[in-house]
């Protein structure tokens, strides 16, 4: 069964800093990725998508993507408070047939002001 | 802004008791989810329809039912709780032709005494 594997389990950056963020799938099949966001005691938030390698930014926010190595990392820049979340990542085979989303355990992203 | 309703949002329960949760979603989305995030936050899908069709059914204790009337509704029927259903049960929905782009609801929260 696919596995889904993120690290670190939680991170502590201060504020304005840069978090860096990894996942990696252990199946070979898995071709699409994505990263929500989880402030505590709300549901998850789609964040970013990336299925190409290379690298996608959307403003503080980038996710680089190594097919070879099926590893995916997000970085946030200029870190802020509010970016304190459970960061989840998840990877499927396709995105339109099997319907299902596999999510990693999730890194605790906490910024200090 | 909440466009996947679930009821209720919290529900506290005997062990053996049944419990039910709704789920609707006006977003035009042809495939419904239900999740669980253990105490851990380790999220797992349960159950996936797609135009009230089941699509996807992991490993789950029969005692697990889900029904769908509609595209828009999906509910979670379980019969005679137990401790370890103790958790976040989140739905989710999606266009089939994007199934990595969930959106959840706010979740319910079922504690089994």
């Amino acid at each position: 069964q696919q596995k889904v594997q993120q690290s670190p389990e939680s991170l502590i950056v201060p504020e304005g800093g840069m978090a860096s963020l990894n996942c990696t799938s252990s199946d070979r099949n898995v071709d699409y990725f994505w990263w929500y966001r989880q402030h505590s005691g709300k549901s998850p938030k789609m964040l970013m998508s990336i299925f190409s390698n290379g690298e996608k930014e959307e403003g503080r926010f980038t996710v680089h993507l190594n097919k070879a190595s099926l590893h995916t990392s997000l970085h946030i820049r200029d870190s802020q408070p509010s970016d304190s979340a459970l960061y989840l990542c998840a990877a499927s085979i396709g995105n339109t047939n099997t319907g299902k989303l596999t999510f990693g355990d999730g890194t605790v992203l906490t910024v200090k002001p | 802004e909440t466009a996947v309703f679930q009821t209720p949002n919290y529900h506290v329960t005997q062990v053996g008791n049944e419990v039910s949760f709704n789920c609707k979603q006006t977003l035009g989305h042809d495939t419904m989810y239900w999740y669980k995030q253990d105490s851990k936050k380790l999220l797992k899908i349960m159950f996936s329809y797609n135009n009230k069709q089941l699509i996807v059914n992991e490993t789950v204790p029969r005692r697990f039912s889900p029904q769908s009337s509609d595209k828009a509704h999906l509910n979670l029927r379980i019969k005679s709780v137990e401790p370890e259903d103790s958790a976040v049960y989140l739905c989710a929905s999606s266009l089939r032709g994007n199934t990595g782009q969930l959106y959840f609801g706010e979740g319910s929260k079922l504690t089994v005494l």
